[in-house]
């Protein structure tokens, strides 16, 4: 049973529009979400992560939007470029200590020129 | 500063075999967690080290065993080897003392299973 979902394996956008990528969960527990992004062949590179006391969290063109009642994050990335072409995915850690990372599948975003 | 390192890139074996992955952690890191990313999913977590002893554990069987070194960097070993390890084995490393602080990631070992 998956705890982290990301029920949308791909998503296109046009460059200089904004990317919205969803991620949602099962586990009330879990206190702190993180993005990741991945490159073919490379390991995942941490993009920008929210507490659990936090509804939003920005850093330059990305911005993490939280609703714990939904139990529901999303990532806002704008403008999308074609660099932003990645799988990325959502995670979350629960109970306040450095345990492990739960993920989801990944979605897939292309950015086209 | 050095990120993650993992060694080898790339490794293949046949089913029965034994194998022993690498992985040195980002610098001033001292907790090592390995992840199993199968094709098309998200990695998977195996288990976690901390002054050198297993301090979580995910569902992999016992097959799955690892190390850590004084030096802080780690080892993972699969015994009898089945088909289903094929996968990308990643590392992790953070720092324990800091809650809530991203793992950061090696590029992985590619592990193809004959």
């Amino acid at each position: 049973d998956q705890q982290v979902k990301q029920n949308s394996p791909s998503l296109s956008v046009q460059e200089g529009r904004i990317s919205i990528l969803n991620c949602d969960y099962t586990n009330s527990m879990f206190d702190y979400f993180l993005w990741y992004k991945k490159y073919p062949a490379e390991g995942p590179t941490f993009l920008i992560s929210i507490s659990s006391i936090k509804d939003k969290n920005e850093d330059g063109r990305f911005t993490v939007f939280l609703n714990k009642s939904a139990k529901h994050l999303s990532l806002h990335i704008v403008p999308s470029q074609p660099g932003d072409s990645a799988v990325y995915f959502c995670a979350a850690l629960g109970g306040g200590s450095q345990g492990n990372l739960i993920f989801g599948k990944g979605t897939k975003l292309s950015v086209k020129p | 500063d050095a990120g993650v390192t993992q060694s080898p890139t790339h490794l293949i074996k046949t089913r029965g075999q034994q194998v022993t992955l690498r992985c040195s952690p980002k610098s001033g890191h001292d907790t090592v967690s390995w992840y199993q990313q199968a094709l098309g999913q998200g990695p998977q977590f195996i288990f976690q080290y901390y002054e050198e002893e297993e301090r979580q554990r995910g569902n992999f069987p016992d097959r799955f065993s690892g190390h850590q070194f004084p030096n802080y960097s780690s080892e993972l070993n699969v015994n009898a080897l089945l088909l289903g390890d094929s996968a990308l084995y990643l590392c992790a490393s953070s720092l324990s003392a800091a809650l809530n602080q991203p793992q950061h990631f090696g590029d992985g070992t590619r592990l193809s299973i004959l």
